[in-house]
Order: C-alpha cells, then structure tokens, then sequence
C-alpha cells in the first residue's frame, strides 16, 4: 500500500513568488494534516483537515498561506508570497480518524532566496 | 520555556552500545507519549507509543515515562549503525493526533 505522497520534494524560488505544495494522503484516511518542520525542530502544525472541512488551522499565517482539500482526498498547501523565513520542510500527514496513527510523507523542502 | 524539552546532540555511539535519549516537559496534563524516528530527508516514522507512567519494550526499543519527574526516556539496546536518525519524542494529552508536541529532535549517529 503507499504511503503518503507529496510533490515536489525540493523546491527553489525567489521571495515575493508564490508555491504550492501537494498531499495525497494514505487511502481512506480521512485525517490530513500539514506540518511545518524547521531546520532542527519538530514538526509544527499548520492545519489539520476531517475529510474536507478545516478544524484547526489556528496555527496557519493566513495572510500569505492558505490550504484547500478538495473532495476530502487530495490537499495542496500555498504560501503567497512567500518569504525568506518560509524556508523550511513542509510534512503532510494522515490517519485514519484523529485517534489513529500518524503516518508523515517524505516532506517537500522549501528555499526561498 | 517551551513544553517539550530535548537534547539536540548530535549524539555519536560505537555500534553495540546502549543509547539513552530523553526529553523533559512542563505540562502535566501529557498522558500519551511518543518516540518517533526521523531519517534524513524523510519523514518521521512512530516508534513507540506509551499512555501514562510505566516501560514499553519492542525488541531492542525500552520506552520509560516518569509523570511524577516529567521525563521521558527512549533506550535503544545493541544500537546499529541502521539506527542512525533523529529520534523525536512527542506528546499528548488526548491520544489524539491533533493534539501533539513535539520535542526538537536529538541526532543520533552509530559508528560501525
């Protein structure tokens, strides 16, 4: 079965462009969440999805990030603009209810010049 | 101060030792803890999960929790150059996932 699958896994831009990020989680996982992870931190949570409705995202700059997650699959993560302090790794993750295991994908890795 | 404290290392061991990883925290409200291994360039994986005060074993992995000390401990027995990660602990007080914290990370490296 696969796991959780984000694209792309390394991505460059300049500041003031905008990027998007892309989940498609385990199957049937109706939990998905978006993580932040700092060089030498642990993962923050951005926002966090039950199938398609947003129930936390207190954690998102909602100035310049947003999230959608369409049909309650798939999830793309923006940030625009985006700035030299967003440069980081963004995790997707999902479970099967909020109960279940937390599986992470590999990451996309964000820098931003 | 923030919740989950962890030493960052890097920690370097000789394959075969016993490796010690710990995190401290402030909120006594945690009752469900967690260990988790990040390789480079990849997500964190779980490890181990405990729910209160008390040890866990799975194979060579000992997970202990103290609530009266607020510290956490992972052990890792006959550690093998495979082991070499960051191991992340993070906690809980719902046993919900959207309610975890995470520690910084403490970087681990076996030597063969």
């Amino acid at each position: 079965e696969a796991g959780v699958v984000q694209s792309p896994r390394y991505k460059i831009i300049e500041k003031k462009q905008p990027v998007a990020f892309w989940c498609n989680p385990i199957s049937g996982h109706n939990t998905l969440y978006w993580y932040l992870q700092n060089l030498g931190q642990g993962p923050e949570l951005l926002i966090r999805y039950e199938n398609e409705e947003a129930v936390d995202d207190s954690q998102l700059p909602k100035d310049r990030f947003s999230a959608e997650r369409l049909k309650g699959v798939d999830s793309t993560l923006k940030i625009q603009p985006a700035e030299l302090g967003d440069s980081a790794v963004y995790l997707c993750a999902s479970s099967l209810g909020v109960a279940g295991e937390l599986f992470f994908g590999e990451g996309s890795r964000l820098t931003v010049l | 101060q923030k919740e989950v404290e962890q030493d960052p290392g890097p920690l370097s061991v000789p394959e075969g030792a016993i490796v010690s990883l710990n995190c401290t925290y402030s909120n006594s409200a945690f009752q469900y803890f967690m260990w988790y291994r990040q390789y480079s360039r990849k997500g964190p994986e779980l490890l181990m999960y405990t729910y209160s005060s008390g040890n866990k074993e799975d194979g060579r992995f000992t997970a202990q929790v103290d609530k009266s000390s607020k510290y956490i401990s992972l052990f890792i027995r006959d550690s093998q150059p495979s082991d070499s990660a960051t191991y992340l602990c993070a906690m809980s007080h719902s046993g919900s996932a959207r309610q975890l914290t995470f520690g910084s990370g403490t970087q681990l490296t076996v030597l063969p």
